[in-house]
């Protein structure tokens, strides 16, 4: 069966140090993948796309990577603060002739940032 | 600044009642999504419109209807409410991009939702 999994519901940081999470995914071939961001109350915000043929992309103190043989994407930030502190989610995207069914978020990582 | 707004933040409502929640958009996207967000379970698609007055199912459109009179309006209706409704529901747009016919999404704040 299909599946997408993000590395633990929860993850606790120290300030400074590199934030490290996971997107696994089973039996799917996405076109790319997207992370966003979603604080408590709040929708969720896009932050970075990467394409099944990039391995790599940055924005800022963001980093993801993205294995189509592993099936698998790494999204780090760098230097973290507490302000980072958030849940974030991972989305495969399908690209095809249904303009809606082509996204599958993953269940979310909740990142606390500890000052 | 791009805009999503849903019309309520909290809402509870009575086994049976007809809810209806709204969503504006103000950036002129094609295309709209109402999702329901349970904790472990992701976010997941209830229905989407890619146009005027079209609608399509998405994963568990059961129980639910929608509405899209106008471009930048998309109506989700509950009609008889039932307790394993109560969620958070988050409404989305997007326009056709250079990755797909769904580039990034814009989500609103989201309606979380109690039936009693």
């Amino acid at each position: 069966s299909q599946k997408i999994e993000q590395n633990s519901e929860a993850l606790n940081i120290q300030e400074g140090k590199t934030a490290t999470l996971t997107c696994n995914y089973t039996n799917y071939s996405p076109a790319y993948l997207q992370w966003y961001r979603q604080d408590p109350g709040r929708g969720p915000v896009f932050l970075l796309l990467i394409r099944e043929n990039e391995k790599e992309k940055r924005k800022e103190r963001l980093k993801v990577t993205f294995d189509t043989t592993l099936k698998q994407s790494l999204f780090h930030i760098t230097a973290s603060q507490p302000a980072d502190s958030a849940t974030y989610l991972c989305a495969l995207i399908f690209v095809g002739d249904n303009y809606g069914q082509n996204f599958v978020f993953g269940p979310g990582t909740r990142l606390s940032v500890l000052p | 600044d791009v805009k999503v707004t849903q019309s309520s933040r909290y809402l509870v409502k009575r086994t049976g009642e007809k809810v209806f929640l709204e969503c504006v958009q103000d950036m002129d996207h094609e295309n709209m999504f109402w999702y329901r967000q349970d904790p472990g379970l992701g976010l997941r698609l209830i229905y989407f419109s890619y146009d005027v007055k079209m609608k399509e199912k998405g994963d568990i459109p059961e129980g639910y209807s929608v509405s899209r009179e106008k471009k930048e309006r998309f109506s989700l209706i509950l009609e008889s409410a039932s307790t394993n409704q109560t969620s958070m529901y988050l409404c989305a747009s997007s326009n056709p991009g250079s990755y797909g016919p769904n580039e990034k999404l814009f989500f609103g704040s989201g309606t979380q939702l109690s039936v009693l």
